[in-house]
């Protein structure tokens, strides 16, 4: 089954304390994309990569860092987590970073740093 | 940078009726504005786009308008059903890629 997947899904941690959130896609998709979701600001684009070792800031790169080694993955490190960083994050892809495809969505990892 | 604002921020229409949502975009290199339909606890999945070289585009119940010259798209859904209830986001990007979107609308349909 064609699918992106997040992990974990869910997770709770503590200032400072460095994480990585996962996302991993099945389809040999070319692009992929991190953005957070926040009540009220819709979906802001954190960073995107158009493919392999290559990667680009997007609305609110602040904070996080990401890696594209290889195709199917595309992780999402925080490495001081703060509060303002709690929120809901989605992992997408799509085929080509130049063409018109759908973008699919991850199913979403909710972050809560206390 | 691009900014989109979205209109109306809740929508409640009666079953049967026409919802209309309106979006509004800074960046007129902009080329490609897609729409998002997110349920409850669910991902956004994309319901309909449209490119800056067409004016409109229809799918069955779902359409959208794009006026470049005055850089603004809106969603139309007719004949609204209660599984349209949901948050619409717009979104606006060159060439499908850095992308921004709206604030969200949160639409409810009422049996």
């Amino acid at each position: 089954e064609a699918q992106v997947t997040q992990n974990p899904r869910y997770l709770i941690t503590v200032t400072g304390k460095k994480l990585t959130v996962t996302c991993s896609q099945n389809m040999n998709h070319e692009y992929m994309s991190w953005y957070r979701q926040d009540p009220g600001l819709g979906l802001r684009q954190i960073y995107y990569s158009m493919n392999v070792e290559v990667t680009d800031k997007g609305d609110v790169p602040e904070g996080y860092k990401v890696s594209r080694k290889e195709k199917r993955n595309f992780p999402l490190i925080l490495e001081s987590p703060s509060p303002n960083q709690t929120s809901l994050y989605f992992c997408a892809s799509k085929d080509s970073g130049t063409g018109w495809d759908t973008q699919y969505f991850g199913p979403g990892t909710r972050l809560t740093v206390l | 940078g691009e900014n989109v604002e979205q209109h109306p921020s809740t929508l409640s229409v009666q079953e049967g009726d026409s919802a209309v949502i309106k979006c509004t975009y800074s960046d007129s290199a902009s080329n490609y504005f897609p729409w998002y339909k997110q349920e409850l606890g669910k991902r956004p999945q994309l319901i309909i786009d449209i490119r800056s070289n067409v004016g409109e585009k229809k799918d069955q119940r779902i359409a959208v308008t794009l006026n470049k010259t005055a850089k603004h798209f809106s969603l139309h859904i007719t004949e609204t059903q209660p599984e349209d209830s949901a948050v619409y986001f717009c979104a606006a990007s060159y060439n499908n890629n850095d992308m921004r979107f709206g604030a969200g609308t949160r639409l409810t349909v009422k049996p």
